[in-house]
């Protein structure tokens, strides 16, 4: 089965920096990648998918990188702010074509600071 | 905007309990899921459903079994509760199909309590 790993240590960063999120998985290779976003107590939002074939996807002041030779996302929230202090996970089809079943990663926590 | 419901937001049970947690979508998803969520643990899927009456083995089924009866409605029973089923449960769905990003739509969750 797919492993993913997130930091799990929390990343503190100043409000107006750019926040850089890594995702790392092993195993085969997903035809697409998405990124949830959760807020304490809430289920995760969907934000963000990239499909094998892209390289990078922008939806406002996030990016989301895609690379599959060193089977890494890199998620980017551009001028940060205290709003977007929450829990980020990414998430990779569970099994190659399983459907609609997805893995996810343990997430990691973003804390922006004023 | 799609919404899933969840029946309870906070449930407590005592060892040995039958519980029941429902969940309820009202876009006409084909899939819905659930999931327990632990710290250190991520989310993990507890079992699927792609159709009524169809169900899957997720990655940790053993003391849960769920049932699905119509097709905006997954229930997921513990036929006999015990604490290390203490944890919080999401339910989420999604579309199958064509033109679909496969994106989950997740309820606000039940933090359960087994004493």
């Amino acid at each position: 089965s797919q492993k993913i790993e997130q930091n799990s240590e929390a990343l503190n960063i100043q409000e107006g920096k750019t926040a850089t999120l890594t995702c790392n998985y092993t195993n085969y290779s997903p035809a697409y990648l998405q990124w949830y976003r959760q807020d304490p107590g809430r289920g995760p939002v969907f934000l963000l998918l990239i499909r094998e074939n892209e390289k990078e996807k922008r939806k406002e002041r996030l990016k989301v990188t895609f690379d599959t030779t060193l089977k890494q996302s890199l998620f980017h929230i551009t001028a940060s702010q205290p709003a977007d202090s929450a829990t980020y996970l990414c998430a990779l089809p569970a099994r190659n074509n399983a459907g609609n079943m997805l893995t996810f990663g343990g997430g990691t926590r973003l804390m922006v600071k004023p | 905007d799609v919404k899933v419901t969840q029946s309870s937001r906070y449930l407590v049970k005592r060892t040995g309990e039958k519980v029941f947690l429902e969940c309820v979508q009202d876009m006409d998803h084909e899939n819905m899921f659930w999931y327990r969520q632990d710290p250190g643990l991520g989310l993990r899927l507890i079992y699927f459903s792609y159709d009524v009456k169809m169900k899957e083995k997720g990655d940790i089924p053993e003391g849960y079994s769920v049932s699905r009866e119509k097709k905006e409605r997954f229930s997921l029973i513990l036929e006999s509760a015990s604490t290390n089923q203490t944890s919080m449960y999401l339910c989420a769905s999604s579309r199958t199909g064509l033109g679909t990003r496969g994106e989950q739509y997740f309820g606000p969750g039940t933090r359960l309590t087994v004493t």
